[in-house]
Order: C-alpha cells, then structure tokens, then sequence
C-alpha cells in the first residue's frame, strides 16, 4: 500500500516562527498536495506540485510556501506563523496527473500561539 | 469549475444499504467523479471514482446518471465503522476541490 507519512501528529508553535511541514510518499508518486482543514471550511488546497521543483498556488497559498527538491518529498512552510494558521495539514499523493485516487496522509494538527 | 452538492447529513441503520446522493450539474465531459470518506481525526480516505459507467469495488459501489449530473454512492452493508463525512468530489484538472460532504451516522 501507498504510504503518505507526515512528520508530526501534532505541533505547537509561537505566533512569527519559521515553521517546517514535512510529508513523504513512498510509491514514487508525481503529484503532490497540501491541504488545510477547517471547522465550517472542509479542505481547501494550498499549493500542489507536479514534479521535482515545480509548484502551483493553490485556492488559498498567502502565508505558505513549498519546496520540492526531492520527488518523495514536499515540504510545507510558514515563513512567519500566525494564529490563524491553525489547523488541520494533510498531505496528499497520486501517481500522475490524470484519473487516479489520492492517498492522504494521516494530518498534523498546527497550534500556533 | 464544477461544483458538487451533497446534504450535510445522513442516517443509516446497520447492516441496511446507506444510499448518498451528489448532484453536479455542471460536470464536464472528461471530469470523473471521485467519493472520499473521513473518519474523526484522520486523513481522507478513497472510496472509488467514475466518468460515465457504473462502478464497483471491494468497499463501494457507485451510479452515475445517464446526463451525468448526478451520482450515488453505495455502501451495501453498511456497518458501524462506516460512520464519517464522505465527500464527492469532481476532479478538476488532476486537482480535488473538496465540498462540504455528508456526514453519516450508521446507527444500531
């Protein structure tokens, strides 16, 4: 089975720290996503990326940023964390762009105080 | 971008078929309707996905009219740990934009 391993279950950061999401996917899969999940909101995308160093926004990406160096790995981060940043991340993989499930990782749960 | 509509809750006694209905009347012609489920505290789980036939699998099964502008998912038998929100979701361009969802209760 696909295996999508986020770094941390959960996290408690201060409001203006560089903070790192980590997610790694085990199946050599292309597509990867970040998502965050709200009370009221559902999932909504932040940014996904298609292959090595490639990257798109996604419907909310102001305050986050990604790395792809690795094609396993894509990293989420908060330049600067703020309180309403706290959330639910879920990282998501597939194998290539096209008709294929989304495997989802297990989520980190963000406190930023 | 099509859109799904799904109603926020359902109830489903154990054991009986748990019948979720999803209208997206703005479909189009190569979008694949794809069904999520969350269960408390974890990360979405896939269920199945279609563009035009029926379709069925180990967990699920799931109609989609003719026109396309609707779909239902069937879970058969539905069991205790069937109780989650399920999400249909249309992809857009390899993306899933998730809705609201269904939220259903399977009761004793």
């Amino acid at each position: 089975d696909v295996k999508v391993t986020q770094s941390s279950r959960y996290l408690v950061k201060r409001t203006g720290e560089k903070v790192f999401l980590e997610c790694v996917q085990d199946m050599d899969h292309e597509n990867m996503f970040w998502y965050r999940q709200d009370p009221g909101l559902g999932l909504r995308l932040i940014y996904f990326s298609y292959d090595v160093k490639m990257k798109e926004k996604g419907d909310i990406p102001e305050g986050y940023s990604v790395s792809r160096e690795k094609k396993e790995r894509f990293s989420l981060i908060l330049e600067s964390a703020s309180t309403n940043q706290t959330s639910m991340y879920l990282c998501a993989s597939t194998l290539f762009q096209g008709n294929y499930g989304y495997t989802f990782g297990s989520g980190t749960r963000l406190t930023v105080v | 971008d099509a859109k799904t509509t799904q109603p926020p809750s359902m109830d489903c006694a154990e054991g009986r078929a748990a019948n979720l209905p999803c209208n997206h009347s703005t479909i189009s012609g190569n979008e694949y309707v794809y069904w999520y489920r969350q269960i408390h505290s974890q990360g979405p789980q896939y269920i199945i996905h279609g563009l035009k036939n029926n379709e069925t699998n180990e967990m699920a099964s799931l109609i989609i009219t003719e026109d396309r502008k609707s779909s239902t998912l069937i879970l058969p038998h539905a069991t205790l740990r069937d109780t989650a929100v399920y999400y249909c979701i249309v992809n857009q361009g390899g993306k899933l934009i998730f809705g609201q969802g269904t939220e259903l209760s399977v009761k004793p």
